[in-house]
Order: C-alpha cells, then sequence, then structure tokens
C-alpha cells in the first residue's frame, strides 16, 4: 500500500517562476491538506481540500497561492510569481477521516 | 492566538532510560492531540493519537497521556534506543460531531530527541 507520494521531491526556480508541487494521496483517502515548513519553523497549515472542493483555505497566503484537487489526479498546490521567502519544504498529508499521513515533501528553492 | 509550545528544544538521554516530552497549549480547546516523529528530510510520521475524553493511550514503547484542565500533553518512550533519536511533533486538532479527527492540525515546534548508546 503505497503512501502518500510527491513530486518533485526538489524543486528550483527563479524569482518570477511558477512553481508546481503534486501530491497523490494514499489509496481510498479522499481528505489532502498541504503544510509548509519553513527554515528554523514549525509546520504551518495552508488548505484542506475533499475531491473538487476547498474545505479551509485560511492558511493560504492571499495572493499568488492556489490549491486543487480534482476528480481525477492529483492534487496540485501552486505558485505563481515565487520570491525568495516562498523557500520551505512543502507537505501534503491524506486522511480517510482520523490521522493525517504525510509525504516526504517537496522542499522549493527559489534563486 | 492559538500557542502550542514544546517545552525542550532538544533533550538528551542515554539508552534504555524513558525519554519524557511535553506539549502545553493556550488559547485552544482541541478535541484531540497527535503525536508525529520526524526525520532529517523526511515528512512527519504518525504516532498515536489521543482525544480529550481519553486520559491515556499506550502503544509498544509509547504512552500519551492528555491533560485538558492542566492544558497538556506527555508523551513517553520508555526503555529507549538510538534509532528513537528524532523530532517528536504534537498537533492539535477540531473533530466532527461523529468524533472522527478532521481539519487542520496545529503544530508545536518539536522536541528533538537524542538517544546517546
Amino acid at each position: 500500500n503505497a503512501g502518500v507520494m510527491q513530486n518533485p521531491r526538489h524543486l528550483v526556480r527563479r524569482r518570477g517562476q511558477e512553481a508546481r508541487l503534486r501530491c497523490s494521496p494514499m489509496k481510498g483517502h479522499s481528505h489532502v491538506y498541504w503544510y509548509r515548513q519553513l527554515p528554523e519553523e514549525g509546520l504551518k497549515f495552508m488548505v484542506y481540500l475533499q475531491k473538487e472542493n476547498i474545505i479551509d483555505e485560511s492558511g493560504m497566503p492571499k495572493e499568488r497561492f492556489s490549491a486543487e484537487f480534482p476528480k481525477e489526479g492529483p492534487s496540485i498546490l501552486r505558485i505563481q510569481q515565487v520570491v525568495r521567502g516562498d523557500s520551505a519544504a512543502y507537505f501534503c498529508a491524506s486522511s480517510p477521516g482520523g490521522p493525517q499521513h504525510f509525504g516526504d515533501g517537496t522542499r522549493l528553492s527559489i534563486l | 492566538s492559538q500557542k502550542i509550545e514544546q517545552n525542550s528544544e532538544a533533550l538528551n538521554i542515554q539508552e534504555g532510560k524513558t525519554a519524557t516530552l511535553t506539549c502545553n497549549y493556550t488559547n485552544y480547546s482541541p478535541a484531540y492531540l497527535q503525536w508525529y516523529r520526524q526525520d532529517p528530510g523526511r515528512g512527519p510520521v504518525f504516532l498515536l493519537l489521543i482525544r480529550e475524553n481519553e486520559k491515556e493511550k499506550r502503544k509498544e514503547r509509547l504512552k500519551v497521556t492528555f491533560d485538558t484542565t492542566l492544558k497538556q500533553s506527555l508523551f513517553h518512550i520508555t526503555a529507549s534506543q538510538p534509532a528513537d533519536s528524532a523530532t517528536y511533533l504534537c498537533a492539535l486538532g477540531p473533530t466532527d460531531a461523529g468524533g472522527t479527527s478532521y481539519g487542520k492540525l496545529t503544530f508545536g515546534q518539536g522536541t528533538i530527541l537524542t538517544v546517546h548508546p
């Protein structure tokens, strides 16, 4: 039973480019969460999605960030016009209801 | 605002001893609390969940307590081993009317545990 799969594991972008982070939840999990871990900081919630619906986006920056979880395919976290401050590890978690199971993250570096 | 503190940034203990990690919270009434382990370069791995109406939970060498009056959880690893060395995170979350945990988790900063042989 494969765990939560995130890709790419490492992503390098130049300022102003777009970053697309993908998350395939565990089989049977319909709840997906995105968290961000900045250097020397703890995990911070960004967004909670169920298939085709955003349930809670209270942790998402108001601009440049968006997330989706389509009926088919992985969940996508999209960051437009990246800035240096977006450099972080982005973790996805999935759940059927109950404990959340995390992927190993995408480490985003902005040049 | 909600605040979660894990009292030790780092904890060093000798192999075989019991490690005790503390998680305190304020301005929050969580329905459940979870403990995770995180190794360098990896995502958090779920260890234990305890609900607000449970006082204690055990799993193998792990034990968690949850005191909603003190707003504190203690996480114990008995007979610790060097392989237990990692960062341990506590996380608080809400629940739904059915008692299942849903929704965002609020994490503490983590405690780095090092078990020396």
